[in-house]
């Protein structure tokens, strides 16, 4: 069984700080995917990473795949309220297996 | 933009009651799944259909659970015989290859099922 380790598990930041929220695991993903999940509703994809050592940015955003594909980090510059929620990242195995295995989360708040 | 829906938004049964959970998926996605997510713990699979037959399942998924694409649009997961530690956000997703191989999916906003 894959497991996704998120770190850290809550996080309190002020408004403009940045921060780096990570996702380790032993085990080689073929992909690895970033939600957001607000209280009550569903994930929401952020972005998708497949190639070892990818770097893809959104806006403040940035997400690192790792080289090894085990790993994968989420840096957000000058963090503001809006940010704030629940932070998820799932890893698929491939080699046929297309289910998510997600990690835990990082619960973010940005306070003004 | 295309989303995934899912009815009913809460479902409220008594234990040994027979549910059905409803999703649409987005319209040209061909892999859908299932998920659980017990209050306060992290999201587990349930199931993965593609082309009109369980393509993965998890343990959790046993005799008690089944999906069904009952015509071009839906895609239902039956409980049956409801449990009290089935109570949980169960939420529907589908997929379809991205141009980069891997399969995006996207989630619809979840049915709330208790079981009392």
């Amino acid at each position: 069984t894959q497991l996704l380790e998120q770190s850290p598990q809550f996080l309190s930041i002020q408004e403009g700080e940045n921060l780096t929220v990570y996702c380790n695991s032993s085990s080689v993903f073929s992909s690895l995917q970033w939600y957001r999940q607000e209280p009550g509703e569903g994930p929401v994809l952020l972005v998708t990473v497949v190639t070892g050592g990818e770097v893809k940015k959104l806006k403040r955003l940035t997400f690192q795949f790792g080289d090894a594909r085990k790993d994968s980090s989420l840096h957000i510059t000058a963090a503001q309220p809006g940010d704030t929620g629940l932070y998820l990242c799932a890893g698929e195995e491939g080699a046929g297996s297309y289910q998510l295995t997600f990690g835990k989360g990082t619960k973010l708040s940005v306070i003004p | 933009e295309p989303e995934v829906t899912q009815t009913p938004s809460h479902q409220v049964t008594q234990m040994g009651q027979e549910v059905i959970l409803r999703c649409v998926p987005i319209s040209n996605h061909l892999y859908f799944y299932w998920y659980r997510q017990i209050l306060g713990q992290k999201v587990e699979f349930l199931v993965s259909f593609y082309n009109n037959e369980i393509s993965e399942k998890s343990e959790i998924f046993d005799d008690q659970f089944s999906v069904e694409r009952p015509d071009g649009s839906n895609f239902t997961l039956k409980i049956r015989s409801t449990k009290l530690e089935d109570s949980a956000m169960y939420f529907c997703a589908s997929s379809v290859t991205s141009s980069g191989g891997s399969y995006e999916q996207y989630f619809g906003p979840g049915t709330r099922l208790t079981v009392t």
